[in-house]
């Protein structure tokens, strides 16, 4: 079943721009994740978020999350070319990582 | 050092036959999963093995049958195959639940003619 909806399903902005993709969950969670997808290739884990944590960074990734209105967002900053890919969250809530639609992330120089 | 290896990348079969996809982490990680993608990208659990044990089964129909001869493997395996079936199937791995992300394959194109 499906548990994360990620929104926008499509981004198109310049380089230099940040790109925000947010996502919104059903259950209760453990941890919630973000991964990247270049096209034709495997998922690529960006970065986990634990379900007492409120923000977390990683190079130009920022990652918050409220547990209260079930929501996360990932914002990229600086976009360069290279980030255009889909996006997708997924939630751990003890079984396996569900996930959602994806957010497709385009970066025009 | 590839982490995560399917193989083969491309599979292109006719309606009704039988055939199996294999994987193989060096990771070192106890569970491992298979994930079906359809073509709208969206990406659907199908089966969880820890340490060679199944433990997540969800609704998919018995003749996709996986088989871990040891912690490092994850096979599938697909009987009678349908045009419904055409994906992209990958396999995960991943370290203690709740502990880490998971490492994908870089998947396997299933096409049924």
């Amino acid at each position: 079943s499906q548990q994360g909806e990620e929104d926008p399903q499509a981004l198109s902005i310049q380089e230099g721009e940040n790109a925000t993709m947010n996502c919104s969950y059903k259950t209760s969670i453990n941890n919630l994740q973000w991964y990247r997808q270049n096209s034709g290739r495997g998922l690529v884990h960006l970065i986990l978020i634990r379900s007492n944590e409120r923000e977390k960074h990683s190079g130009r990734l920022r990652v918050t999350l409220d547990t209260s209105k079930k929501s996360s967002s990932l914002l990229i900053t600086a976009s360069r070319a290279a980030d255009t890919a889909s996006y997708f969250c997924a939630t751990d809530a003890g079984t396996a990582l569900i996930f959602g639609k994806g957010t497709t992330l385009s970066v025009s120089s | 050092d590839t982490a995560v290896s399917q193989t083969p990348k491309y599979l292109v079969t006719q309606m009704g036959n039988d055939k199996s996809i294999k994987c193989e982490q060096n990771l070192g990680h106890d569970t491992m999963y298979w994930y079906k993608q359809d073509s709208k990208k969206f990406l659907k659990i199908m089966f969880s093995y820890n340490n060679k044990e199944l433990i997540i089964n969800e609704t998919v129909p018995n003749r996709f049958s996986p088989k871990s001869p040891d912690k490092a493997h994850l096979n599938l395996h697909i009987n009678s195959l349908e045009l419904g079936d055409s994906a992209v199937y990958f396999c995960a791995s991943s370290p203690e639940r709740g502990y880490g992300g998971y490492t994908f394959g870089s998947g396997t194109r299933l096409t049924v003619v």
